[in-house]
């Protein structure tokens, strides 16, 4: 146990369908952050917010918004997205955006059908 | 971008058994943290190193940061099932501020 939740743990989804996934933090940081993780490949940074403001969208597709309304949540809202998004989705969180060491929560596994 | 190379990328060894794995840079990072991933789990952090030649340890883990801040070695000493999992290195640079790169990790399998 983390202190980083994400829910749900699962998700299947066809192209056109609209999903949320959610990432609570219980370590009082001030930064939290969503990475893509695929098969064979290093983890991507996708979008990084900071005392609730995102400070970082590193070139991700619009098909992918974020959603901060406090520092202890954050939403990444899904909608028509392509087979090739699927993949495991992990949220982060450390004391701020400065600081290096960041602890991940459990992830959400897609798959676009 | 940054890349960082992590070897070996799989590896078998026996129960009992030391391991080594390391990662290296074309670049200076300023800190080196260390992850393990279960299957179906996020990464846990499991070592952070914050200065050139540190050496810090963690129970049967121990990691250093290296002298010239471009690589980060990780060994695990007597190898128990447990330990089964893929470790990722992750270093970040000055002045990239929420930025980690990411090795691509490590697979490590024990056979009893």
């Amino acid at each position: 146990e983390t202190g980083v939740t994400q829910t749900p743990r699962h998700l299947v989804m066809g192209m056109t369908n609209k999903k949320s996934l959610k990432c609570e933090q219980h370590l009082g940081h001030n930064a939290m952050y969503w990475y893509k993780q695929s098969a064979k490949k290093p983890l991507e940074l996708m979008f990084v917010y900071n005392f609730k403001e995102q400070t970082e969208n590193n070139s991700v597709p619009s098909r992918f918004s974020p959603e901060c309304p406090n520092s202890s949540h954050l939403f990444l809202h899904l909608h028509t997205l392509q087979p090739e998004d699927s993949a495991l989705y992990l949220c982060a969180s450390s004391q701020d955006a400065e600081g290096a060491e960041q602890f991940f929560g459990p992830g959400t596994r897609l798959t676009v059908l | 971008g940054q890349q960082l190379n992590q070897s070996p990328q799989s590896m078998f060894i026996q129960e009992g058994e030391d391991v080594s794995m390391n990662c290296t840079s074309s670049s200076i990072f300023n800190t080196w943290l260390w992850y393990k991933q279960d299957p179906g789990e996020g990464p846990v952090l499991l070592i952070a190193l914050y200065k050139a030649g540190e050496l810090t340890s963690n129970g049967r883990l121990t990691a250093q940061f290296g002298i010239t801040r471009k690589d980060s070695f990780l060994n695990i000493s007597a190898s128990i099932p447990s330990d089964v999992g893929i470790y990722f290195c992750a270093g970040q640079t000055i002045g990239t501020a929420s930025k980690l790169t990411f090795g691509t990790g490590t697979r490590l399998q024990v056979t009893l």
